[in-house]
């Protein structure tokens, strides 16, 4: 099975920030990874598919970056609507596996 | 639009077992591949099982493995987790996700809204 291990598992940043997100796989998944953004209390939704491209809809601060078994998501400056937790995801394998997860929260 | 709506989740004691649904609206079901995946309270996401368009090919996450089954039914868009022996461990919101590969890239799009399970006696 694939493990997927992301850091940091929170940070903190001000409106405005860039903020940068590692993930980091246990084999090479080429670019099969997927950015997620979950609210509290909400269902995840894609931002990012194939580790670089952007989701329809998904603002333009958002961009990732990567291949093999390391991966960036970067927001290059924070609003206060991305406050949320970020998961990345490989879609290498039909066995699918998350990252445990990274927490923006307000500085 | 295109929607998820599970249904099935409770209270059942461990050992128990329950049957989640997910309607599927929207779109042509029998065309995608569909997913279930949970979070447990204050946790992260945990990916459960994936079940082919055709129903053909199932898998699992070993921690469900011999213990939930997959299933569909393509004639009434629907969607079903069989949890059998439950354990307080498998207490989350299950969330059902369709397969989205219409960028020629496997992303999970949309999710349901989550129904709860809780395991407890």
């Amino acid at each position: 099975d694939i493990q997927m291990t992301q850091s940091p598992s929170s940070l903190f940043a001000s409106v405005g920030d860039r903020v940068t997100i590692t993930c980091r796989a246990s084999h090479n998944i080429n670019n099969f990874l997927n950015w997620y953004q979950q609210r509290p209390g909400k269902a995840p939704k894609v931002l990012v598919y194939a580790a670089s491209n952007l989701q329809s809809g998904v603002p333009s601060r958002f961009s990732g970056s990567g291949s093999g078994t390391d991966f960036t998501l970067t927001i290059s400056s924070l609003q206060p609507e991305d406050f949320a937790t970020y998961y990345c995801q490989q879609s290498y394998s039909t066995l699918s596996s998350f990252g445990g997860g990274t927490k923006v929260e307000i500085k | 639009e295109v929607q998820l709506v599970e249904s099935g989740g409770g209270l059942v004691q461990p050992g128990g077992s329950l049957r989640l649904s997910c309607a599927a609206s929207g779109f042509i079901f029998s065309n995608y591949n569909m997913n279930w995946a949970r979070q447990a309270p204050g946790k992260g996401l945990e990916w459960v099982s994936y079940i082919s368009n055709t129903g053909s090919t199932t898998n699992y996450a070993d921690s469900v493995k011999g213990r939930f089954t997959i299933s569909r039914d393509n004639a009434k868009n629907s969607l079903y987790l069989q949890m059998n022996t439950l354990r307080d461990e498998d207490t989350a919101v299950y969330y059902c996700a369709r397969d989205d590969y219409s960028s020629g890239w496997s992303k999970f799009d949309p999710w349901g809204q989550g129904t709860l399970v809780t395991v407890s006696s």
